[in-house]
């Protein structure tokens, strides 16, 4: 089954520091997208960063970066320097299958941020 | 930047009425789009994708019947759910892309809550 794995439904991180969100996928291809989304409290969902599988470079957006793990199926979501902004929910999608827009979703995590 | 728009934003109905979603692209032509359900707490869920000019695909489960998917114009889908029940009440999401694999933009939600 393609499954996309969230294994932490809450964390909570203090201010200007630094949090990991876990995500891990199941596929049987070898060339595919990875995509973190973020969904504040307005439920709109904001495309936060996405990842190549072809790429061996991790991708980075300002604060937000990500440990890929290839061979693992493992994709975490780093932010640096969290902001009371950075509150929401962060769901790991990945689509279906190659060339399709459809997205399997994971459970999300819902991300605090402490003052 | 890509935008889509999504009305309403909230809808209360009574058992048995229906309800029509709108979905539009305003500054690229979408050729595809999705819905998606989202319950409390939880993730994203695709019910269907609306295919311009031909018939939705629907996941397994989701009654199409109850949840009609129109999709008349390269800009614009609608879902309409039909003799709605209080268990139909969710949040409803639709998402547009503008042909790439590089994620795809979504609309803010339809809170719709029947009773």
């Amino acid at each position: 089954a393609q499954t996309v794995t969230q294994s932490q439904p809450e964390m909570s991180v203090q201010e200007a520091e630094t949090v990991t969100l876990s995500c891990t996928y199941d596929t049987s291809e070898s060339d595919y997208y990875l995509f973190w989304y973020k969904q504040p409290p307005s439920r709109q969902m904001i495309l936060v960063i996405r990842q190549e599988a072809y790429k061996q470079q991790n991708a980075t957006e300002n604060r937000f970066s990500v440990n890929f793990q290839k061979a693992a199926k493992s994709f975490s979501l780093k932010i640096s320097d969290s902001q009371l902004g950075d509150a929401a929910m962060y769901f790991c999608a990945r689509p279906f299958t190659s060339g399709t827009y459809k997205y399997i979703f994971g459970t999300g995590t819902r991300l605090k941020v402490l003052a | 930047g890509a935008v889509v728009s999504q009305h309403p934003s909230w809808v209360i109905c009574k058992s048995g009425t229906s309800v029509k979603i709108e979905c539009r692209s305003l500054d690229f032509q979408a050729t595809t789009m999705f819905w998606y359900r989202q319950f409390p707490k939880q993730s994203l869920m695709l019910m269907a994708t609306s295919n311009e000019g031909s018939k939705a695909t629907y996941e397994q489960g989701v009654e199409k019947d109850k949840f009609l998917i129109n999709h008349a114009s390269l800009t614009l889908s609608t879902l309409t759910v039909t003799s709605a029940h209080p268990e139909d009440s969710s949040f409803y999401i639709c998402s547009a892309s503008q042909g790439s694999l590089h994620g795809y933009t979504f609309g803010s939600g339809t809170r719709l809550t029947v009773v």
